[in-house]
């Protein structure tokens, strides 16, 4: 399986971006980008998901790299509430749909 | 209804103990997972099943076993565990599961079964 290197952790102050980054490699074609998030003493939740352009949704933003070895996940205006840690993670589409979580970036918003 | 619900939320057991966790969705999602989450680790996968049949299985100890009665229900049974089986098992669901699946085929987690063995 392709594997992501996040940082094991980053802050933000209350109200600003946030840039959370991912480091995959040896990405294949076919391997969609996925954020997931877990806040605390919950499942996971998804954030957003790409393949080659950049996406947006009501929660986030994901800027891909031309060469997909890297990926951004931004968060416009970071809240108390987004304190949670954040997983990069690739799911290969023609091989099934096993998601593989790496360790993930914990992230905490100083008010 | 979007979400996954995981019964029971918290479940104390000894060794010798027999349980069962259980986890539904009405989402009309085909693929159904069980992750094992230790504490400041992330999920690792434990099963996947898709239609009803178990299609991974991640070199899980027998003392684990799923099951999937039906589309909507996943429970997983547990039988002579060892102290270290503690951890949050999470249940999962997805549209599809298959070659040829979509990017939009995303996992929907349900909040967890805490689990501690003594």
């Amino acid at each position: 399986d392709a594997k992501t290197t996040q940082p094991n952790s980053m802050e933000s102050n209350e109200e600003e971006p946030v840039h959370l980054p991912c480091n995959h490699s040896t990405i294949s074609g076919t391997d969609y980008i996925h954020w997931y998030r877990q806040l605390p003493s919950q499942g996971p939740e998804y954030v957003i998901h790409g393949l080659t352009s950049n996406v947006n949704n009501r929660m986030a933003s994901l800027a891909i790299a031309e060469d997909r070895k890297s990926s951004t996940l931004i968060l416009h205006r970071a809240t108390l509430r987004d304190a949670a840690v954040y997983y990069c993670i690739l799911r290969r589409a023609n091989t099934g749909n096993q998601f593989y979580f790496g360790t993930g970036t914990s992230l905490t918003v100083i008010p | 209804d979007t979400e996954v619900t995981q019964t029971p939320k918290h479940l104390v057991m000894g060794m010798t103990n027999k349980k069962s966790l259980k986890c539904e969705q009405h989402m009309g999602h085909r693929a159904m997972y069980w992750y094992k989450q230790k504490a400041k680790k992330p999920p690792e996968l434990m099963f996947v099943y898709s239609y009803e049949k178990l299609s991974i299985n991640e070199s899980v100890p027998s003392r684990f076993s799923p099951e999937c009665p039906n589309s909507s229900l996943l429970n997983l049974h547990l039988h002579a565990l060892q102290p270290e089986d503690s951890a949050l098992y999470l249940c999962a669901s997805s549209q599809d599961y298959g070659t040829g699946v979509t990017g939009a085929n995303v996992l929907t987690f349900g909040a967890g079964s805490r689990l501690t063995v003594l």
